[in-house]
């Protein structure tokens, strides 16, 4: 089992609409999880982190982590083109270096207009 | 620096052949990292440098990997008797807390 998970997609909403993004992880004593947006031969950049259970806001993005579950999410608002890109879900594991994070493959997104 | 350069931004070797890709981290970041792309998949750890030294070295493949970072600042990340499967995006990150900010990365490709 990968310690991270995501479905690849890809994922395709209209101008307007929420995207909806998953991962689940394998460690049920990881601490910190990072979503991280990368364009198309660019490099990855940190869009939100969360500890806590629950949700998180920042502008249109959402992160929500349920622990139990060993879930987290991202939810795009108003989502639009310029956010087509890859989504990849990092986890900070327990007892880790603060250097190592666990990735995802990564979720496609596309939103057209 | 702006941001955290990486050089060269493109490398093609014959297999067999040694490589040398360079990191600049941001100013002032104690912490770097190496992470490797393959085509499709998320980044892999490779290790991390806390200062001059390798505070976790786990995620680097084999012996043939090798990484520095001398006086704290620029690393570079070594790579002997190239493979055709080290062909992927290497990135570079650094960071003062929590933020761990990439690279553009170096795309080596190995013939």
């Amino acid at each position: 089992q990968k310690e991270v998970e995501q479905n690849s997609g890809p994922l395709s909403v209209p101008e307007g609409a929420i995207a909806s993004l998953n991962c689940t992880y394998s460690d049920r004593g990881s601490q910190s999880f990072f979503w991280y947006r990368q364009y198309s031969g660019k490099s990855p950049e940190l869009i939100m982190f969360i500890y806590s259970n629950g949700d998180k806001e920042d502008g249109r993005f959402t992160a929500q982590l349920n622990k139990a579950s060993q879930y987290v999410s991202l939810l795009i608002r108003d989502s639009q083109p310029s956010d087509s890109a890859t989504y990849l879900c990092a986890v900070k594991r327990r007892g880790s270096t603060l250097g190592r994070l666990y990735f995802g493959r990564g979720t496609q997104l596309t939103v057209w207009p | 620096g702006a941001g955290v350069s990486q050089t060269p931004s493109n490398k093609v070797t014959e297999k067999g052949k040694y490589v040398e890709l360079r990191c600049d981290p941001i100013s002032g970041h104690t912490a770097l990292y190496w992470y490797r792309q393959s085509l499709g998949q998320g980044p892999e750890f490779l290790i991390y440098f806390q200062g001059t030294g390798a505070a976790d070295d786990s995620g680097l493949p084999n012996d043939r990997f090798f990484a520095v970072r001398p006086e704290g600042s620029v690393s570079t990340l070594k790579i002997q008797r190239t493979e055709r499967g080290d062909s992927a995006v290497y990135l570079c990150a650094s960071s003062l807390n929590t933020e761990a900010f990439f690279g553009q990365g170096t795309r080596l490709t190995v013939v």
